[in-house]
């Protein structure tokens, strides 16, 4: 079965950091893009960066290019979002979702979200 | 950016009723359209993939069609649990956009 589940979330200051981390289970990790989607309150869902299998190709959302970094690690079968110079903007739900297989494509299972609230 | 469009942004309907909904697209994207199905709570949950190809395990209520600009969602019969907001989403270059979302709630 494949399972999710992402985690870091908490409560930040403007300007803070914080990294989210996703630990995937029940398929072959190393084989898949990586991805993960955020929605603000009362909005919909953002796209914001995605990871090709050995990690050499990254894309990200402008509004978050220069303070989001992903990587991942095979190994450990997780991907981490490095966030930097939070602003409230940044407020959202944070899933982390699988990719496709051989290009980046659709979005077939998605953790359960992670909570992150930049505030003062 | 290549900016997604749905319609309606609500939606009343009742169960056993036929649910059409609509994304256009800004510029062509081909068969590069996905849609998904979020509830409140949960994880979003993708339906179709590639304009019209039915996720596994997806009820065959469910379908997709269109390609280029236009593209539609149709529900044949609406079931009690699909009462949901459903997103369309491009995925042939970055940035990977949503549209606005669709709102289907009890008539």
């Amino acid at each position: 079965e494949v399972q999710l589940v992402d985690s870091g979330g908490g409560l930040v200051q403007p300007g803070g950091s914080l990294r989210l981390s996703c630990a995937a289970s029940g398929f072959s990790f190393g084989s898949y893009w990586m991805s993960w989607v955020r929605q603000a309150p009362g909005k919909g869902l953002e796209w914001v960066a995605n990871i090709q299998q050995d990690g050499s190709r990254k894309h990200y959302v402008d509004s978050v290019k220069g303070r989001f970094s992903l990587s991942r690690d095979n190994a450990k079968n997780s991907v981490y979002l490095q966030m930097n110079n939070l602003t409230a903007a940044d407020t959202a739900v944070y899933y982390c979702v699988r990719d496709g297989r051989y290009s980046s494509t659709w979005f077939d299972f998605w953790g359960p979200g992670t909570q992150v609230t930049v505030s003062s | 950016d290549t900016e997604m469009t749905q319609s309606p942004s609500t939606l009343s309907a009742s169960v056993g009723d036929r649910v059409t909904i609509t994304c256009r697209a800004s510029q062509s994207i081909g068969l590069y359209l996905n849609w998904y199905q979020h509830q409140p709570g949960k994880a979003p949950r993708l339906l179709i993939h590639r304009a019209s190809t039915l996720e596994s395990g997806v009820p065959s209520r469910f379908s997709g069609s269109g390609s280029g600009t236009d593209f539609t969602l149709t529900i044949s019969s609406l079931q009690p649990e699909d009462y949901a907001i459903y997103y369309c989403q491009r995925c042939d270059v970055y940035p990977y956009t949503f549209g606005q979302g669709t709102k289907v709630e009890m008539k």
